[in-house]
């Protein structure tokens, strides 16, 4: 198994631009989400699902939009870059909410 | 909100020297883990331990649910296990993870 994967792995955008941050899982993890971590502090909850077809805010999801067609997939898109979105994100899968929760590597995100 | 509390914020170690880091939480625990992030900044699990006493290696955690905190321990310490070390705290019915806001650790040679 790969795990939880991320694409890219940096990316720089300018303010005003849109992109999409890739998650993909082959676990079969039916809870995925999506944090971001911003300079000396913890992680942050953006958006999570759990299961194909189901999404919910997180703490901070303002700016983000997200969506699940498949178990797999869960990407986030910035519809519009804000230099307040330079963090890391990271997504994260587990198989029910009740249990052990795994991450992807990140994705550092500047916005100049 | 439910507050997950870390302590000690920083933690300067020699190598070999043991240490105990805390997380206390502010509802009723469900799930509980503790992460490692390394200086690469990948995000290790360590634990998943809602409540009782696990170990692995150097290393061990106990939660005790109804005090509301959980204890990592970290024995003979070496350089490797430098970095930060997160617990978070989760709702078995959401699955949402709240962090705190971790202990940096630094073990020097």
């Amino acid at each position: 198994n790969a795990g939880v994967t991320q694409t890219p792995k940096f990316q720089v955008l300018k303010t005003g631009q849109s992109m999409t941050l890739q998650c993909a899982q082959d676990m079969n993890h039916e809870y995925m989400s999506w944090y971001r971590q911003d300079p000396g502090m913890g992680l942050r909850l953006i958006h999570y699902s759990v299961g194909a077809g189901i999404t919910d805010q997180g703490e901070v999801p303002n700016g983000y939009n997200v969506s699940r067609s498949t178990t797999e997939d869960f990407p986030l898109r910035l519809l519009s870059a804000a230099p307040s979105q330079t963090s890391v994100y990271f997504c994260a899968s587990k198989p029910t909410p009740s249990l052990e929760q795994y991450f992807g590597p990140g994705t550092r995100l500047t916005v100049t | 909100g439910i507050q997950v509390e870390q302590s000690p914020p920083d933690l300067i170690l020699q190598e070999g020297a043991n240490s105990t880091l805390r997380c206390n939480f502010s509802d009723s625990v469900n799930n509980l883990q503790w992460f490692h992030q390394n200086p690469w900044g990948q995000l290790i699990n360590l634990f998943y331990i809602p409540s009782g006493t696990k170990q692995n290696g150097r290393l061990s955690a106990t939660t005790v649910a109804t005090e509301r905190y959980s204890l990592l321990y970290i024995s003979s310490s070496q350089t490797t296990d430098s970095g930060v070390y997160f617990c978070a705290f989760g709702s078995s019915n959401t699955g949402k993870l709240i962090f705190g806001q971790g202990t940096t650790l630094q073990v020097k040679p």
